[in-house]
């Protein structure tokens, strides 16, 4: 079974600040591993995800996350954040799209 | 393309009631899951569904019934509406066993049980 663990619920971060939100994940066997950002009151929408290759994940508005196998993490970060990053992360695994298991989320503040 | 579409948006129950939340796609996914979102424990699966007529419990199944007669539609029954049942319901789709294993989230469902 597959197990996510996001280590932050909340992360204050000022305007134009790096932000790393972090996630372990735990799994018997090889995992896709996501992140997810949900913005108020709407659905989930993917914002990069890791299925092989390359380490580091480059995805959409600006967010990268690296994957470590040794530390089981897949830390998502972005170098400048803006207001508009302000929403809820969700960390996921699943094993090749079946049974996608979400991490408890880490809800981004971005202040002026 | 509309995606997933879940309705409705919001309900309101009394305790005891029943319901049915609607939830269908239209980009042929195999696999189709139902999620329960409640504060500070993020998304928890409750039945999932890999194909017509094949369906599987999640985490936390109980007081929920699922159906797949068709790869377009996963409903999710409310056998008796309980307060516990309080929460924002959102319905995923994605393709199986291959590397596009992106999931696609409807808009949620809203539900307060009274």
């Amino acid at each position: 079974a597959q197990s996510v663990t996001q280590l932050d619920s909340q992360v204050p971060v000022f305007e134009e600040a790096p932000v790393e939100l972090r996630c372990n994940y735990s799994s018997s066997v090889s995992v896709y591993l996501f992140w997810y950002v949900q913005y108020p009151n709407q659905g989930l929408q993917l914002l990069l995800k890791y299925l092989s290759g390359s380490t580091l994940v480059k995805g959409i508005n600006g967010f990268e996350a690296e994957f470590n196998k040794s530390q089981t993490s897949f830390h998502l970060r972005k170098p400048s954040v803006h207001i508009s990053d302000t929403a809820e992360y969700f960390c996921a695994v699943s094993a090749g799209g079946f049974k996608t298991i979400f991490g408890a989320g880490t809800r981004l503040f971005v202040k002026a | 393309n509309a995606g997933v579409t879940q309705t409705p948006k919001f309900q309101v129950l009394k305790t005891g009631q029943s319901m049915t939340l609607q939830c269908a796609q239209d980009m042929n996914h195999e696999y189709m899951s139902w999620y329960r979102q409640d504060p500070g424990m993020g998304l928890r699966l409750i039945h999932y569904s890999v194909g017509a007529g094949i369906t599987d419990q999640g985490e936390v199944p109980n007081g929920y019934n699922v159906s797949r007669s068709t790869t377009e539609d996963f409903p999710l029954r409310l056998l008796s509406a309980a307060p516990s049942q309080t929460s924002v319901y959102f319905c995923a789709s994605s393709l199986l066993g291959t590397l596009n294993t992106e999931a696609f989230f409807g808009q949620g469902t809203r539900l307060t049980v009274v």
